[in-house]
């Protein structure tokens, strides 16, 4: 069955940096890739899609890569802020998606 | 505001009660989903809804029953609820079912089995 893998360790950086989160698929190609942000108590909130046929996309300082070849993901956050913190899911699937475990980003000051 | 709502947003409850948490959207999204989040699984599909009177199973089904008689709600019932049904549920909607549609979530009940 399709599964989807996030480092499930926290990733901390420094305000100002350039935060790069991973998103691994096995056993299955999606033709699009979702990400989301959650913040604590609350709900995931949609931020980026992009479909296999595009390199990268791009949203103000966010920026989500998808290499077919290395079955991958990558999103970064540019110019990062505490007020980036959050944990990051990636997602795909038809009908039913399935989501990653997530990865929390602490941003210091 | 336009969105979609759970309710209630914290429930405590003993083992064998039965329980329903809500969810209504205002868009008239088609889809609508139940998931469940616990530390380690991330969020795991209980059941989703295509429309009203057309529900389906999800990853994590057992001990879990859903309607859904009108496009706008689609509530989520534990018959019998046990200690392992303790988890974050939430509900979320989406216009259709294509791998490009995003989905809009409540923030959550957060639901505790004694």
């Amino acid at each position: 069955s399709q599964k989807i893998e996030q480092n499930s360790e926290a990733l901390n950086i420094q305000e100002g940096k350039t935060a790069t989160l991973t998103c691994n698929y096995t056993n299955y190609s999606p033709a699009y890739l979702q990400w989301y942000r959650q913040d604590p108590g609350r709900g995931p909130v949609f931020l980026l899609l992009i479909r296999e046929n595009e390199k990268e996309k791009r949203k103000e300082r966010l920026k989500v890569t998808f290499d077919t070849t290395l079955k991958q993901s990558l999103f970064h956050i540019t110019a990062s802020q505490p007020a980036d913190s959050a944990t990051y899911l990636c997602a795909s699937g038809f009908q039913k998606l399935v989501f990653g475990t997530g990865t929390r980003l602490l941003v210091s000051p | 505001d336009a969105g979609i709502t759970q309710s209630p947003r914290y429930k405590i409850t003993e083992t064998g009660r039965q329980v329903t948490l809500m969810c209504h959207q205002t868009w008239s999204h088609s889809y609508m989903f139940w998931y469940r989040q616990d530390l380690g699984h991330g969020l795991r599909l209980i059941y989703y809804s295509a429309a009203a009177d057309i529900t389906d199973k999800g990853e994590v089904p057992d001990g879990y029953v859903v309607s859904r008689s009108k496009t706008e709600n689609f509530p989520l019932t534990l018959e019998s609820a046990t200690r392992s049904q303790t988890s974050v549920y939430f509900c979320a909607s989406s216009e259709s079912s294509g791998e490009d549609q995003p989905q809009h979530f409540g923030d959550g009940t957060r639901l505790s089995i004694l």
